[in-house]
Formats: structure tokens, C-alpha cells, sequence
């Protein structure tokens, strides 16, 4: 059972260049979230999905946007990339109730 | 608005050590609250959980208790070993509005033999 597949695992950017995070789930949970992670930060919420076909923002959503066709499916898209989204990504999944399922993170670097 | 305040790391313990991480929450409403575990390189492992005033949460000999008086749930094991090294995060979430879960900044634990 994989739970949650984050692709890919790292990545280099250029600034200015457009890319996406693909996050795949085989729970089939309703609930699935994109995180970012920054030095003693915390997590921060990007965007959110309670089901296919919606989509809503978090905390700090600017500079991101995502599509939730599926159950399984939740990209998250960059479409110029700037120095501060350097960061690690994590996608999330749930059932409703805070017992998230994380995958194991994209470590990405805009240069 | 929600937000959780968790003690500043990093922590370092010698093996066998207690360990209290201390956890504070304010929220509008009455929360679940949870204790997740990030291990080098990986992304956050749920570690316990409690739904309600009172409730202790409890796992791999680490536990928690929600106490709605103080608004806190300190995170607590009697015995650390080198393995428990690692970032705890402490989280709350409420029902409804996509069930959103929000996280303190994390604790960075190292036990040292």
C-alpha cells in the first residue's frame, strides 16, 4: 500500500520557471492538503481539497495554484517561481478527523 | 484566530532522560489536538491524539493530556532513547471548514547517549 507519492523528491529551479508537484493517493480519502515547510516555521497550509472537483485556499496560497480532478490526484502547479517558495513541500490526505497521512516531502530550490 | 505555541528547541537529553515538550492553544471552539513526529527526511508521522477535555493520547511510551483549563497539551515520555530523536510537532484542528490542521513551529529533540 503506497498512501501517499510525492513526485519528485527534489528539484532546482530557475527563477521564473514554471513547474508541478504531483501528489498521488491510493486511500481513497476525501481530504487532501498541500503544505509548505520552512526553518522554524512550522508547516503553513498553500491550498486544500475536501473532494474532486473542489479546491480552496490556505494561509499563503500566492504565487501557487492547484486542480483536483480526481480522488487519487492533487498537483500542485508554480507558475513563476521566486526565491520564496525555496522550500519543502508536503501533501497530506485525511479522513476528517486530523489523522493525516503525509508524503515524504519535494525539496525544491529556486536559483 | 486558531495558533498553537510550542516550547523553542533545540532539546538535548541524554539517554533514559524525561522528556516534556510543552504545548499551548487558542482556538475558537474546542479542538482535537495531536502530536505529530518528523524523523530526518521523512515527512510528519501522527504520534497520538485526543478529541476532548481530559482525553490522554497515548503511543510508543509517549503521551499527552488535554487539558482545556490550562489550554495545553505537553507532550511527555519517562525514558528517551537515541531513536526518539527527532522534530515533534503539536497540532489542533476543528471540524468543519475542510478540517484544516494547525501546526506549532516544532520542536528539534536530540538524545545523546
Amino acid at each position: 500500500n503506497a498512501g501517499v507519492t510525492q513526485t519528485p523528491k527534489f528539484r532546482i529551479l530557475k527563477i521564473g520557471q514554471s513547474m508541478t508537484l504531483q501528489c498521488t493517493q491510493d486511500m481513497n480519502h476525501n481530504y487532501m492538503y498541500w503544505y509548505r515547510q520552512d526553518p522554524g516555521m512550522g508547516l503553513k497550509l498553500i491550498y486544500y481539497s475536501v473532494g474532486a472537483g473542489i479546491t480552496d485556499k490556505g494561509e499563503v496560497p500566492n504565487g501557487y495554484n492547484v486542480s483536483r480532478s480526481t480522488t487519487e490526484d492533487f498537483p500542485l502547479r508554480l507558475e513563476l517561481a521566486a526565491p520564496s517558495q525555496t522550500s519543502v513541500y508536503f501533501c497530506a490526505t485525511s479522513l476528517g478527523q486530523g489523522g493525516y497521512t503525509f508524503g515524504s516531502g519535494t525539496r525544491l530550490t529556486v536559483v | 484566530g486558531n495558533s498553537v505555541t510550542q516550547m523553542e528547541g533545540p532539546v538535548t537529553l541524554s539517554e533514559e532522560a524525561f522528556l516534556t515538550i510543552n504545548c499551548t492553544y487558542t482556538a475558537t471552539g474546542y479542538p482535537s489536538l495531536f502530536w505529530y513526529v518528523q524523523y530526518p527526511g521523512e515527512g510528519l508521522q501522527l504520534l497520538l491524539k485526543a478529541t476532548k477535555a481530559d482525553d490522554k493520547g497515548s503511543n510508543k511510551g509517549f503521551e499527552a493530556t488535554y487539558r482545556k483549563e490550562t489550554t495545553s497539551f505537553h507532550l511527555e515520555k519517562g525514558s528517551v532513547q537515541v531513536s526518539d530523536s527527532a522534530v515533534y510537532f503539536c497540532a489542533l484542528i476543528l471540524t468543519g471548514g475542510g478540517n484544516k490542521l494547525t501546526f506549532g513551529t516544532g520542536t528539534q529533540l536530540k538524545v545523546e547517549l
